[in-house]
């Protein structure tokens, strides 16, 4: 069976500090891959999404970077942490060509102090 | 504009009381509709999938509805328990982006009390 594993589950990381999150998948092979930012109380805001090995597309220009050096690694990174990248980081694998959702890791909660 | 509306934006229920969610898209053209649960803290699991042609589907105590003419769809908790309390999102898929992104609701905050 598939699994999706994402770590860590929680981090404090002051302002101007790098980030580098990690989420791998097993069971499967070229999975689509996506980052996820859930802000307190809203919805989730597709960060970058991934169809193969070192294919990126991003969604929203912000202070983030994603990486997939492997076919089921994507890590989401950063140079430099600022306040507003505090949040809950979702990643997210879905099957290319069959329309059946997502299967969500079980989240990081970054806070930038 | 968000493409997925979701009502109530928070709701509180009594223990073993029936509650209905709802969720109205315009993204087009439609693929299927899901939702999930997210507990406080935890990545969002799937409850419910339907596609164009289901009008519902139930997973235990959870049923959705859907009506695609109209583009709504609801999800109905019934005899909550207290583990109901959580975000449930829902979630369509469609649009001109064929290869698998989806519009998320922002979700209904529910929270079952004593």
């Amino acid at each position: 069976s598939q699994t999706i594993h994402q770590w860590p589950a929680t981090l404090v990381q002051p302002v101007g500090s790098p980030l580098s999150l990690e989420c791998t998948v097993e069971g499967t092979s070229n999975p689509n891959l996506y980052w996820y930012r859930q802000a307190a109380g809203r919805g989730l805001q597709l960060l970058f999404y991934s169809v193969g090995i070192g294919q990126i597309s991003s969604e929203v220009p912000q202070n983030l970077s994603a990486s997939r050096p492997q076919d089921r690694q994507f890590i989401l990174s950063s140079k430099k942490l600022l306040l507003s990248d505090s949040g809950f980081y979702l990643c997210a694998w879905s099957v290319p060509g069959i329309d059946y959702g997502y299967t969500f890791g079980s989240g990081t909660r970054l806070t930038v102090v | 504009k968000n493409q997925v509306e979701q009502s109530p934006q928070s709701l509180i229920i009594l223990e073993g009381k029936n509650c209905t969610l709802q969720c109205n898209y315009t993204v087009s053209p439609f693929s299927n509709l899901r939702w999930y649960k997210q507990d406080t803290g935890r990545g969002p699991v799937s409850l419910t999938i339907m596609t164009f042609s289901e009008n519902t589907k139930s997973n235990g105590r959870y049923t959705a509805t859907l009506d695609a003419d109209t583009k709504q769809s609801s999800l109905h908790i019934t005899a909550s328990q207290l583990s109901d309390s959580a975000s449930y999102i829902c979630v369509v898929s469609g649009g001109t982006d064929s290869w698998g992104k989806f519009q998320f609701g922002a979700g209904t905050q529910v929270v079952v009390t004593p």
